[in-house]
């Protein structure tokens, strides 16, 4: 098993570009989620998802959007960069988050995203 | 709402204990886990205790919750330099459909 990837692992944009980040789980996760990482800050949730078609914000959702159009893909969208948005973006997958059952969240190496 | 807090920064010797704090806000939190972050690195699951717990071991690591002051704590004994990292707590509300709300973490620095 690969766990959760993410690709790809460096990106500088201009501001005003967009792209978008791939997330990839190969554990048959039902939950997979968007974080980032910003020194001082810790993990903040960006969006989230619950199963396949379904997507949810998360704390900072502004700026970014996301798709789940295969239960083992994730994608974090930027239609239009700015510099705030220079940050280490981390994906992280999880079985199910029903109560009784351990929530463990398994996170992919990182995307370091520069925007200038 | 839900709400973790931690220290940011903590200094050990090698070989001596480390213990890190963790408090939290949800009374009805079912799951309180650790999770370790090295440089360049994304989280790693650590260690979990279940909310009736007031103890987990395992090996050099011990998990110490005191339920009724919402505190959790993760001590290290000899701690190496392999140790250094940040460490995160997080805690999981029930009720399912929510995700696991993360402490900002403790940067761990051990001094040879």
């Amino acid at each position: 098993n690969a766990g959760v990837t993410q690709t790809p692992k460096f990106r500088v944009l201009k501001t005003g570009q967009s792209m978008t980040l791939l997330c990839a789980q190969d554990m048959n996760h039902e939950y997979m989620y968007w974080y980032r990482q910003d020194p001082g800050m810790g993990l903040r949730l960006i969006h989230y998802s619950v199963g396949e078609g379904t997507t949810a914000k998360g704390e900072v959702p502004d700026g970014y959007n996301v798709s789940r159009l295969k239960k083992q893909n994730f994608l974090l969208g930027l239609e239009s960069a700015a510099p705030s948005q220079t940050s280490v973006y981390f994906c992280a997958s999880s079985r199910t988050g029903l109560a009784g059952i351990p929530d463990t969240q398994y996170f992919g190496p990182g995307t370091r995203l520069t925007v200038l | 709402g839900e709400d973790v807090e931690q220290s940011l920064f903590l200094s050990v010797r090698e070989g001596d204990s480390s213990v890190i704090n963790c408090t939290y806000t949800d009374s009805s939190s079912t799951y309180l886990y650790w999770y370790k972050q090295e440089p360049g690195a994304g989280l790693q699951l650590l260690t979990y205790i279940f909310s009736n717990m007031d103890m987990k071991q395992d090996q050099r690591l011990t998990v110490l919750l005191n339920k009724k002051d919402k505190h959790l704590s993760l001590r290290i004994a000899d701690t190496q330099t392999g140790d250094s990292a940040i460490y995160f707590c997080a805690e999981s509300i029930p009720a399912g459909n929510t995700p696991l709300v993360f402490g900002k973490g403790t940067r761990l620095s051990v001094i040879a």
